[in-house]
């Protein structure tokens, strides 16, 4: 089945320490997106990508980078992680029109200790 | 400004009817998503509506009335395990990015 997958489901990492979380899509999609979601919020776009074209939402902290190597990959970096950064990392896809909805991966829960 | 209103909490009876209203202020409209979030989950997207009217998928439906600038979520014979978060998403530009309310959760008891 074509789908999203972000690895790993759970993340831990210290205060200070650089984390990167993964995200792969089987679906072709030309826009992929990472989203971070604290309890009881909506998801908050950090950058999203059409192509290889990279787009940075203007509050995203500079904290957080992305790479898009290729469609099917893309990876999100966060160079210091601070206890405020603690929350779900979502990585979605669509197609360029947006048709058929977003199709998100199951997410990766980051604990910063 | 951007914003998109939809209430923060509704609680419904198991088999009951419940509706979920979304109004939206954005600069531009092309279509209102619906996505489903149940708990330590990931948003799963329920239904798109561009034009006017009533979209049915089984037991769910979703409404708008871009006149009024308002659309509902309606799902019928509810079940426990629609439990969940509903997020209203307004898609603004020809592009494929989406502005999202701030969440619905659905309580429903036996």
């Amino acid at each position: 089945d074509a789908m999203v997958i972000q690895n790993p489901r759970y993340q831990v990492t210290q205060f200070g320490k650089p984390v990167t979380l993964s995200c792969s899509q089987t679906l072709n999609h030309n826009v992929m997106y990472w989203y971070q979601q604290k309890s009881s919020q909506a998801p908050k776009l950090l950058f999203h990508y059409y192509d290889k074209d990279f787009n940075n939402e203007a509050d995203t902290p500079d904290n957080f980078q992305s790479r898009r190597p290729n469609t099917s990959f893309c990876f999100l970096d966060i160079r210091s992680p601070g206890l405020g950064d603690a929350a779900m990392y979502l990585c979605a896809t669509s197609s360029r029109t947006g048709k058929g909805g977003y199709t998100f991966g199951s997410g990766t829960r980051l604990t910063v200790v | 400004g951007q914003s998109l209103e939809q209430p923060s909490e509704v609680t419904a009876v198991e088999g009951a009817i419940v509706q979920i209203n979304c109004t939206y202020q954005t600069s531009g409209f092309y279509g209102l998503s619906w996505y489903q979030q149940h708990d330590g989950g990931a948003p799963t997207f329920l239904s798109y509506n561009a034009l006017d009217g009533l979209e049915e998928t089984g037991r769910f439906s979703s409404f708008l009335s871009r006149s009024d600038s308002y659309g509902y979520l309606l799902l019928q014979e509810l079940q426990m395990k629609d439990s969940a978060s509903y997020f209203c998403a307004v898609r603004e530009g020809s592009n494929y990015q989406l502005i999202w309310g701030a969440g619905t959760k659905l309580i429903i008891k036996p």
